[in-house]
């Protein structure tokens, strides 16, 4: 069972408003994953981390969102200003290294943006 | 872009059956396929997952990837009421470590 810890379960949000996030990874997991997965089951990467360096990130990701993973505190996303469209489960997952092992799943928060 | 397709959308199987689940992704150099199952209200627990051609067994699970038909399928052996969940296909792609998800299989098993 994955030890990685999210908080808040629920967020609610109204439009244009900042909303954050907090990951706690798997003690020993160096490697940390944001994913949005929307009503429809649909996942999109968001950004990874290799301890605090950032590895990869989509463009969505530079404008609005922000997230780092500072070295003994918990990882964070933010959206700077909130929009309906990103009303979704936000899941981060770690893994004990970036090759072929296995990425475990928080809860996740469900953010609702009014 | 890698896409990742699954089906059925959903599979209602009596308790005791084989379930039969359906994945295709685009590329063929994909590094490995992961198989997922996420229960209401829990992040993705991974199942199994696969790299080379062929079949691996574990437990009640068997998955099966074809590289050069692009296909990959997992196989749940004596179905059991608590096997009952959305089922997520996950191709990591030789570009970046992220995975690549599909739209999910619902699965219920009745008594």
């Amino acid at each position: 069972n994955s030890k990685v810890i999210q908080t808040p379960r629920y967020l609610v949000k109204g439009q244009g408003q900042k909303a954050k996030m907090r990951c706690i990874p798997e003690k020993g997991h160096p490697v940390v994953f944001w994913y949005q997965q929307n009503k429809n089951n649909e996942f999109k990467f968001l950004i990874n981390f290799q301890n605090q360096e950032v590895l990869q990130q989509i463009d969505m990701t530079e404008k609005r969102f922000s997230a780092e993973c500072p070295s003994n505190s918990p990882c964070s996303l933010e959206i700077q200003s909130s929009e309906a469209g990103d009303s979704a489960l936000y899941l981060c997952a770690s893994s004990p290294r970036i090759n072929q092992d296995t990425q475990y799943f928080g809860p996740g928060t469900r953010l609702l943006v009014l | 872009q890698e896409k990742v397709q699954q089906s059925p959308e959903s599979l209602i199987v009596p308790e005791g059956a084989m379930s039969s689940l359906n994945c295709t992704f685009s590329n063929s150099a994909s590094q490995s396929i992961w198989w997922y199952q996420q229960h209401p209200g829990k992040g993705p627990e991974a199942l199994i997952s696969i790299f080379s051609n062929g079949n691996k067994k574990e437990g009640r699970l068997t998955v099966y990837l074809n590289r050069a038909s692009l296909h990959v399928s997992l196989h749940i052996r004596d179905s059991q009421p608590s096997d009952s969940a959305v089922y997520l296909c996950a191709v990591k792609t030789s570009s970046g470590q992220k995975l690549v998800f599909g739209q999910g299989t619902i699965l219920k098993v009745y008594l």
